[in-house]
């Protein structure tokens, strides 16, 4: 168990269907980062918040927004959903902001496997 | 983005070192690599990081080169368990960093 909880762990859903992803970071971190995994593909990142404000965007659509709350978890929604969306979505929480500092690692949680048909 | 280069793929035999190379010659002077593994589909696990100095830990060791254009993550005894997509980053703030396709290790019976 990393401290990173993801849920749901499988969802399968229609396409031009919403779906609200869930993150608890790890105890102590406040920033939360969300990545996109196409099947045989790299990690794609997606966006960053740091204690609640957005802090760095990727290539994210337009379809796909996320919050950090007050309690520092993080919702990813993706919607009007669409066979390409298919993906492993992760989660990863660290202490800081900036991956310069060397004390700056990630922790990722287990993921979030989304199948559309 | 901050681009790295490593191999895509690799084979090791079970109990011999794994040497993984990945080149980073953009990296500036204050920017750490970092080395992440992912085992199938589970999440990347953090490996080590260094800045200039090689590091061990419990899991590995890292060569970072004097110019710090490239480094090295050593598995000294790789077992079947290493088998997995290892990742070379170097973050500068983790903004719209990827983690590219890294290196698939293939520990061999």
């Amino acid at each position: 168990d990393s401290g990173v909880t993801q849920t749901p762990k499988h969802l399968i859903t229609a396409t031009g269907q919403r779906v609200t992803l869930r993150c608890s970071p790890r105890s102590g971190d406040l920033s939360v980062y969300w990545y996109q995994q196409s099947l045989d593909q790299g990690l794609q990142f997606l966006i960053q918040y740091y204690n609640g404000e957005e802090r760095a965007k990727g290539n994210i659509l337009e379809r796909f927004s996320a919050q950090q709350f007050p309690d520092l978890h993080s919702e990813l929604n993706l919607s009007s959903l669409e066979l390409g969306d298919s993906a492993l979505y992760f989660c990863a929480s660290s202490v800081g902001n900036s991956g310069s500092s060397g004390a700056n690692v990630l922790t990722f949680g287990a993921g979030s496997r989304l199948t559309v048909l | 983005d901050a681009k790295t280069t490593q191999p895509p793929s690799m084979d090791c035999a079970e109990g011999r070192a794994a040497n993984l190379p990945c080149n980073h010659s953009t990296i500036s002077g204050n920017e750490y690599v970092y080395w992440y593994r992912q085992i199938h589909s589970q999440g990347p696990q953090y490996i080590i990081h260094g800045l200039k100095n090689n590091e061990t830990n419990e899991m590995a060791s890292l060569i970072i080169t004097e110019d710090r254009k490239s480094s090295t993550l050593i598995l000294p005894h790789a077992t079947l368990r290493d088998t997995a997509v290892y990742y070379c980053i170097f973050p500068g703030g983790y903004q719209k960093v990827t983690f590219g396709i890294g290196t698939k290790l293939q520990v061999i019976p």
